[in-house]
């Protein structure tokens, strides 16, 4: 069945840093853009990054920007967030989501498939 | 890439319509029609509700529906039933090819 599986959250000192991983099933991984998406403890949802199919095309929230890095193996069906700098508000649960349609990027046709989460916590 | 404008909480009973509102600018749902809505239950992932404004994926019932006036965007979900207790958020794409969502409604069934 059509899955995403994130991994790599942890606990993390400010200053620290942390590669997520999401590993996708079930669907043409290399047709899909795919972003990044966290969710602090009691708070909405903030998008963090995207990546087009090919990973030619990248965006960052600018909460992110320098400090996160978003990659993706299409031979290895896996999508990546490298993040460096971390600090206490990056705590978050972090989602990693399909966009709808393929080749198509994600802000336009909305997000069908999300991960469960993978929980990263920054202590200061 | 301020966030979205959305009422914290609204609340109705069951067989009631409710309609939570999601408010931007022209960079972001005054711009496009591309505005989607997503359902959250505690503990639990996202779950697209509503694409492009007003569509709805496979498997969403008819009583979620979404329009968009201006810089607003609505979801109305008529015959509230229990199961429709959950936070709510609202998403856009923007000027600068971002995505940006909205604070979140809790919706309570009473």
């Amino acid at each position: 069945q059509v899955q995403l599986v994130e991994s790599g959250g942890g606990l993390v000192k400010s200053g620290g840093s942390l590669r997520l991983s999401c590993a996708a099933s079930g669907f043409i991984f290399s047709d899909s853009y795919m972003s990044w998406i966290r969710q602090a403890p009691g708070k909405g949802l903030e998008w963090v990054s995207y990546i087009s199919s090919t990973g030619i095309t990248i965006y960052y929230a600018d909460s992110v920007k320098g400090r996160f890095t978003i990659s993706r193996d299409n031979a290895k069906n896996s999508l990546y967030l490298q993040m460096n700098s971390l600090r206490a508000e990056d705590t978050a649960v972090y989602y990693c989501a399909r966009a709808r349609v393929a080749r198509t990027t994600v802000g336009r046709c909305g997000m069908d498939v999300w991960g469960q989460g993978t929980t990263v916590t920054v202590s200061s | 890439q301020s966030a979205l404008t959305q009422p914290a909480s609204v609340s109705g009973s069951p067989g009631q319509s409710i309609t939570i509102s999601c408010t931007g600018t022209s960079s972001d749902v005054g711009g496009y029609n591309y505005v989607s809505w997503y359902q959250q239950h505690p503990g639990k992932a996202p779950k697209l509700m509503i694409y492009e404004v007003s569509d709805r994926p496979s498997g969403v019932s008819n009583r979620f529906s979404g329009s968009k006036s201006g810089n607003t965007a609505s979801l109305t979900i008529s015959g509230l039933q229990a199961e429709d207790e959950a936070d709510y958020y609202c998403s856009s794409y923007t000027t600068s090819s971002t995505v940006v969502f909205g604070g979140g409604t809790k919706l309570t069934v009473l």
